[in-house]
């Protein structure tokens, strides 16, 4: 099967629009994990969700950021008021999310710059 | 999850093997080791992991020492595709938590 796909893969937006970014993951894995990772900087974590249970957010850096993930499948993560710190490459990555052993297949990734 | 303590890059030669070790001090015994691999401009690629036990696959072997407190990737044959940055990650067997989080990682230079 497909492995995890992300869109767009390049977004450039004006500071202070609004943007999504989608993820649809592996079928089948019920683990969804959402990172960012600035230029030349290391993966940060943003938000986590597995199967039915409320989702990890305790990395989403303000309130202008959400995610949410329908029907326990495709994911969108939506940056509202965009600001030029946001730029950066989004990285969507699933997994199996069974007994904690996470081997997690990332997506491409949607490269955003914000003007 | 436990801290980890990488060192921030290794040089090796092509074909020779590439040892990168990870600290683990405060690993406690529910929690297994990862290591990822992020070539530049890729998402991250999961390499392997292990409890306590010395694991192969078909990419690298992870050698665990016995007290866990330490660990070490090893690549037999670098190539010159083997340059990234490795990450090394513990996590708690169980669902608690949930989140894989990662450290700065060795950046490795396999060089001709």
């Amino acid at each position: 099967g497909a492995g995890v796909s992300q869109s767009p893969s390049n977004k450039v937006t004006e500071k202070g629009k609004d943007v999504e970014l989608r993820c649809d993951p592996i079928s089948g894995h019920t683990a969804l994990y959402w990172y960012r990772q600035s230029l030349g900087q290391g993966l940060e974590f943003l938000i986590y969700f597995q199967g039915n249970s409320a989702p990890d957010k305790s990395g989403l850096p303000s309130d202008r950021f959400s995610a949410e993930r329908t029907g326990g499948s495709v994911s969108t993560l939506t940056i509202q008021r965009t600001q030029q710190e946001d730029s950066a490459v989004y990285l969507c990555a699933s997994s199996l999310g069974i007994t904690g052993v996470e081997k997690l297949f990332f997506g491409s990734g949607t490269q955003l710059s914000v003007l | 999850d436990a801290k980890t303590t990488q060192p921030p890059s290794m040089d090796c030669a092509e074909g020779r093997a590439a040892n990168l070790p990870c600290n683990h001090s405060t690993i406690s015994g529910n929690e297994y080791v990862y290591w990822y691999r992020q070539i530049h401009s890729q998402g991250p690629q999961y390499i392997i992991h292990g409890l306590k036990n010395n694991e192969t696959n078909e990419m690298a072997s992870l050698i665990i020492t016995e007290d866990r407190k330490s660990s070490t990737l090893i690549l037999p044959h670098a190539t010159l595709r083997d340059t990234a940055v490795y990450y090394c990650i513990v996590r708690p067997i169980y669902n608690q938590g949930g989140k894989l989080i990662f450290g700065q990682g060795t950046e490795l230079s396999v060089k001709p």
